[in-house]
């Protein structure tokens, strides 16, 4: 079944301690994202990544980081999580960018005391 | 700067009737949208898609037009069924070399029995 995975997802963690949310990806996509889901703003692009070892900022990029060592994974990195980071963070994929539709993981839900 | 607008935050219709959700956007560039419907605790699903040489594009019981001159698209669904009782977000992509995808804020339908 094709699918995106993301783990965990719920997570409560507290200011500063570095977290990681993985996702994997089994459709052999080449471009995966990250967006983050806030009440009222719909869903904003944090980074995303056209192929293994490229990576580009999206639209709030600020306090996350990622990597793309292998073609199926792209994780998303919390150096230092602050209360604002609370959100519900989506990955996402594509086989190609532009007339293809994206699929999405299920979700984490993050909560930064 | 939303260039993917949704007005209404939340639409309420009679089953059976048709469900009408709009998406206005600024950017001229995007030549590519698309619909995702969201349950609770769920990744968006896509739904449907639109290249902006057509003005409408059906599947089933739902069919999207885009007017270009307006900006404009909007999703028709008929007949409502208590099933498509969920949160839809609008989407736009420019083709080529953009791993991108701008959403709306998102519409919330409820489809009364």
């Amino acid at each position: 079944e094709a699918q995106v995975t993301q783990n965990p997802r719920y997570l409560i963690t507290v200011t500063g301690k570095k977290l990681t949310v993985t996702c994997s990806q089994n459709m052999n996509h080449e471009y995966m994202s990250w967006y983050r889901q806030d009440p009222g703003l719909g869903l904003r692009q944090i980074y995303y990544s056209m192929n293994v070892e490229v990576t580009d900022k999206g639209d709030v990029p600020e306090g996350y980081k990622v990597s793309r060592k292998e073609k199926r994974n792209f994780p998303l990195i919390l150096e230092s999580p602050s209360p604002n980071q609370t959100s519900l963070y989506f990955c996402a994929s594509r086989r190609i960018p532009g007339n293809t539709e994206a699929f999405f993981g299920q979700g984490t839900r993050l909560t930064v005391v | 700067d939303q260039q993917v607008k949704q007005n209404s935050p939340s639409l309420s219709v009679q089953e059976g009737r048709i469900s009408i959700l709009n998406c206005d956007y600024t950017n001229s560039m995007f030549d590519y949208f698309l619909w995702y419907k969201k349950y609770p605790a769920e990744g968006p699903t896509f739904l449907i898609s639109i290249s902006s040489i057509k003005d409408k594009n059906e599947d089933g019981r739902f069919t999207v037009f885009l007017n270009k001159s307006a900006k404009h698209l909007s999703l028709h669904i008929v007949p409502s069924q208590p099933g498509d009782s969920a949160v839809y977000f609008c989407a736009a992509s420019v083709n080529f070399g953009n791993e991108k995808l701008t959403f709306g804020t998102g519409t919330r339908l409820t489809i009364i029995p």
